[in-house]
């Protein structure tokens, strides 16, 4: 089973400054065959199911603001908020999909 | 528009069962892959399981936590999803979320139903 860990649990970000949360799979999920990572982001708000933002580590969902952003490869990844918002504070997941799927810890973001 | 409305959840004694639903509409349900999600009160979100579409195998995947116990089926003539959870655990209390996949993303989701299993 892959698993995924994300740094840091919780963070608290000024409005208007950048807001990174790392990613780390215990294996490469990387498929060779398309040369995609496996890899997306959700965001969650209380009380609510969790939304997509970024698949194929790096792709927007349709309507998703342009100040979120992915990046990384292999087994290492970042979800990028470049200018935080209040409608941002929210719990963010990354989630594989190379090998079934599974989810990591959850990393909740504040405002300052 | 997608809409994922599943029901079915409620208070269960441990070792009981329990049936989920999720109603689909608004997309071609036979053609899609569909997940369950669940999220323990105050916790993380859990991949439950997986089904195929009967055009890819219909094959099924289980997280290890309820492989044996809990069965995922679908009916394309209703356009529904279900989740059998059978010898159910205290652990296994969450709200439980279907959702459709897009090349193994979650692109919709359900309000989810909530299982609570207690004596």
């Amino acid at each position: 089973d892959i698993v995924m860990t994300q740094s840091p649990d919780s963070l608290a970000v000024s409005l208007g400054e950048r807001a990174t949360i790392n990613c780390r799979s215990s294996q490469s999920v990387l498929y060779s065959s398309n040369n995609k990572n496996s890899l997306a982001w959700y965001q969650q708000k209380p009380g609510q199911p969790p939304k997509l933002l970024i698949y194929w580590a790096s792709t927007r969902e349709s309507g998703v603001p342009d100040r979120f952003s992915g990046s990384g490869s292999g087994t290492d990844f970042t979800l990028t908020i470049s200018s935080l918002q209040a409608e941002d504070v929210a719990v963010y997941y990354c989630q594989q999909y190379y090998s079934a799927l599974s989810f990591g810890q959850g990393t909740k973001v504040e405002i300052k | 528009e997608v809409q994922l409305v599943e029901s079915g959840g409620g208070l269960v004694k441990p070792g009981g069962s329990l049936r989920l639903s999720c109603a689909a509409s608004g997309f071609t349900f036979s053609a899609a892959w569909m997940s369950w999600v669940r999220q323990a009160p105050g916790t993380g979100l859990e991949w439950v399981a997986r089904i195929k579409s009967k055009t890819d195998g219909g094959t099924t995947d289980y997280a290890a936590p309820v492989k044996g116990r809990f069965t995922i089926s679908r009916d394309d003539s209703k356009t529904t999803l279900y989740l059998q959870m059978n010898s159910l655990k205290t652990e296994d209390t969450a709200v439980y979320y279907c959702a459709t996949e897009f090349h193994g993303s979650l692109n919709y989701w359900g309000q989810g139903a909530l299982v609570t299993v207690s004596s």
